[in-house]
């Protein structure tokens, strides 16, 4: 296993366009996280899947976005009429569940810039 | 809820010299503190976290940590700074053991003077 995996790394697109991130975890982990990090902050929780299900959503996630995992394994998120404030590192993580002594593994993450 | 708050945004250290980077918490539950380092155009590698084990913890490459629970502290530390510990450090934190929610802080910059 080489790790979470996330595609495509760079990512620019126009204002208005639809853009979508695809992760795919380790492979027994049954977690998986998305955080999105702006430039010189820490990565900020978005959502996060317990197989396929999706457990949370944050507030910073609008309308605009959407995030799947529909056969529990690897997760896409979409975002929908892109803006620029969305330009931003998505980075994905994946874990076991809580209950078992665990570490989460973080991808190099999508830069999405949005012009 | 859980944040937690790094005080300098960035630390400039000679090389052979310690590091040290400061993070309080504030929790309304017993919390899980971690300190993961992200270099450039990377992921986030976990260095230490904290599971109520035990308040010193011993990380890779040489870093520790100890929890404070009076001070509301989890301060990393390196006795000796190497040209490659150069990246950005961030604090953070879990209301639930195990659980990846995290809530991080803004982030140090270490830079590491020959």
């Amino acid at each position: 296993d080489t790790g979470v995996s996330q595609d495509p790394r760079h990512k620019i697109t126009k204002r208005g366009q639809n853009v979508t991130f695809r992760c795919d975890p380790i492979s027994e982990h049954n977690r998986l996280y998305w955080y999105r990090q702006t430039l010189g902050q820490g990565p900020e929780f978005l959502t996060y899947f317990q197989n396929e299900a999706q457990l949370e959503k944050s507030r910073l996630l609008s309308d605009r976005f959407s995030a799947e995992r529909p056969k529990g394994s690897f997760s896409t998120l979409e975002i929908q009429r892109t803006e620029q404030g969305d330009s931003a590192m998505y980075l994905c993580a994946s874990s076991l569940a809580p209950g078992q002594n665990t570490e989460a593994f973080f991808g190099q993450g999508t830069r999405l810039t949005v012009v | 809820a859980q944040s937690v708050t790094q005080l300098g945004s960035h630390v400039s250290v000679s090389e052979g010299a310690l590091v040290l980077l400061r993070c309080n918490y504030s929790s309304s539950v017993p919390p899980y503190l971690f300190w993961y380092v992200q270099y450039p155009n990377q992921g986030l590698q976990l260095l230490l976290k904290y599971t109520s084990a035990a308040t010193l913890v011993k990380g890779i490459n040489g870093f520790e940590a100890e929890f404070k629970k009076s001070e509301t502290s989890f301060h990393l530390t390196k006795p000796s700074a190497h040209m490659s510990d150069a990246a950005e450090y961030f604090c953070a934190v879990s209301g639930v053991q195990n659980d990846y929610k995290l809530s991080f802080g803004a982030g140090t910059t270490v830079t590491v003077r020959a």
